[in-house]
């Protein structure tokens, strides 16, 4: 079945730090691909997103390009702030399936 | 406009107890989806309703879990009895679309003793 894998945490930087988040996936179908981010309370939002191959998705400073050939969509950022600090999630949606796969999410801290 | 509602947002009973979560997707929206993580795991997809209709439950873990949506607004999510296995987050979302963008809820953190 599909699945999405992407970098344990937590993960500490300090402000201004660059960011990246790696993620793969695997699908049986063609994905759309998603980063999904969770403030302290919060539900969780939608960040970014990136329905075809070589599509970057881009928001609020992050950015991820859809890599078909490596099965990657990884989150980067060139300089975080203290209230990036939150979970992240990256997710897949298959091909004519509604069901958001996620994986198991990285908690961001960002420190001044 | 307001977003997804939970209801409670965070709930502990005792192993064996009945718990009823509720979710009130944003206005207009039919279709609505439950998700669940449990601690240090991925967020895994239960259900999905359009209007009042379960579109697809293949995510369900067992017959202790029930969801309702009675009148295609808001819907409940009941588990009884609830065993230690069931504790985590359960997330609501909503889109207008079949396929279309999924705005989530705070979620409900359950708790079983």
């Amino acid at each position: 079945g599909d699945s999405v894998t992407q970098m344990e945490g937590p993960v500490t930087l300090s402000e201004e730090a660059f960011l990246t988040i790696n993620c793969t996936y695997t699908a049986t179908g063609y994905p759309s691909l998603f980063w999904y981010v969770q403030y302290p309370g919060e539900g969780l939002q939608l960040l970014l997103k990136a329905t075809k191959a070589d599509d970057k998705g881009s928001n609020k400073g992050f950015e991820a390009t859809y890599r078909k050939e490596t099965t990657s969509f990884h989150l980067e950022k060139g300089s975080v702030q203290v209230s990036d600090s939150a979970v992240y999630f990256c997710a897949l949606r298959d091909s004519g399936n509604t069901p958001l796969v996620f994986g198991k999410g990285t908690r961001l801290s960002v420190i001044a | 406009e307001a977003g997804v509602t939970q209801f409670p947002s965070h709930s502990v009973i005792e192993k064996g107890q009945t718990v009823t979560l509720r979710c009130d997707p944003i206005s207009g929206h039919d279709n609505l989806y439950w998700y669940r993580r449990v601690m240090g795991k991925e967020i895994k997809f239960l259900l999905h309703f359009v209007k009042e209709s379960k579109q697809d439950e293949s995510g369900m873990p067992n017959n202790r879990f029930l969801a309702e949506r009675t009148g295609g607004t808001y819907s409940t999510l009941k588990v009884q009895p609830a065993e230690l296995e069931d504790s985590g987050v359960y997330f609501c979302a909503s889109s207008q679309d079949f396929l279309g963008e999924q705005y989530f809820g705070p979620g409900t953190r359950l708790t079983v003793t």
